[in-house]
C-alpha cells in the first residue's frame, strides 16, 4: 500500500494566522482526501482533491477557510486559514490504496 | 443521514482474552465496503481489516476477525488473544459512494495486563 509523509506533525498557532499542511505520497494517486478530527471526536471528511481540478468540499467546509492545492499526482496541501481556537484538531490526509491509507496526522492547536 | 454507530465508547479486556467491538450502520446501497481502523496515541490511522459487502465470508487478519451480518447491518470486530499493543481507539467506517469514508464515534480499548 502507499506510504504518505505528512508534515508538520504538530504546530501551535496564533489565532488569525494560517497554517499549510503538506502530504507527499510515494506513488501516483488520482484522489487525495483531507479529514478533520476534532478533540475526542471521529474523523470527518473535509474535501476530496483531484489533480488538475478544484477540490470538492463536503457540507460545512468552504474553500476560503480550507483552500487545497493538488499540483501533481503525489502531492497535496491543505491550508487552514484565519484560524480560531475552534480549528484546533488533528488533520489527516488519505489516499485509496489497499483500503484507505492515512498520513500520520497534524495536531493543530490554536491559541 | 447514512450513519455508522459504535455503541461502546469504552471497552476493556484482560491480556490474552477475546473482545468484541460492535458497529452498526445505515445504508441504501447494496454493495459497499466496511473497515475497522485502529488509532493508537500516535494518532496514526491503521487499517485493521476490511469487508466487501457482496462477500458472505467474514474477513480475517491474523488475530482480528469480523462478524458481518448484512441483513442486520452489523459489522463487529473480534480481537483474539488480546495484546498490550492492541490498546487504542478503534473506528468502524463505511465507504459511502466511491470515495467517502463515514466513521463511527470510536471505541477506546484498554488491555489489562
Amino acid at each position: 500500500s502507499a506510504v504518505i509523509s505528512q508534515k508538520p506533525s504538530r504546530d501551535i498557532c496564533q489565532r488569525g494566522t494560517s497554517l499549510t499542511i503538506q502530504c507527499q505520497v510515494d506513488s501516483q494517486v488520482t484522489m487525495m482526501f483531507w479529514y478533520r478530527q476534532q478533540p475526542g471526536q471521529s474523523l470527518t471528511l473535509i474535501a476530496t482533491a483531484n489533480q488538475g481540478s478544484e477540490a470538492t468540499y463536503e457540507s460545512g467546509f468552504v474553500i476560503d477557510k480550507f483552500p487545497i492545492s493538488r499540483p501533481n499526482l503525489t502531492f497535496s496541501t491543505l491550508t487552514v486559514s484565519n484560524m480560531s481556537p475552534e480549528d484546533s484538531s488533528i488533520y489527516l490526509c488519505s489516499v485509496e490504496s489497499a483500503g484507505f491509507t492515512f498520513g500520520s496526522g497534524t495536531r493543530l492547536t490554536v491559541v | 443521514a447514512q450513519t455508522v454507530t459504535q455503541s461502546q465508547p469504552e471497552m476493556s479486556v484482560q491480556e490474552a482474552e477475546t473482545v468484541t467491538l460492535s458497529c452498526t450502520y445505515d445504508t441504501s446501497e447494496s454493495d459497499y465496503y466496511l473497515f475497522w481502523y485502529k488509532q493508537p496515541p500516535s494518532r496514526q490511522m491503521i487499517l485493521v481489516i476490511r469487508q466487501e459487502a457482496y462477500k458472505q465470508q467474514n474477513a480475517t487478519e491474523n488475530r482480528f476477525s469480523v462478524n458481518f451480518q448484512k441483513a442486520a447491518k452489523s459489522f463487529s470486530l473480534k480481537i483474539s488473544d488480546s495484546q498490550l499493543g492492541d490498546a487504542a481507539m478503534y473506528f468502524c467506517a463505511r465507504l459511502q459512494g466511491a470515495q467517502k469514508l463515514v466513521f463511527g464515534q470510536g471505541t477506546r480499548l484498554t488491555i489489562n495486563p
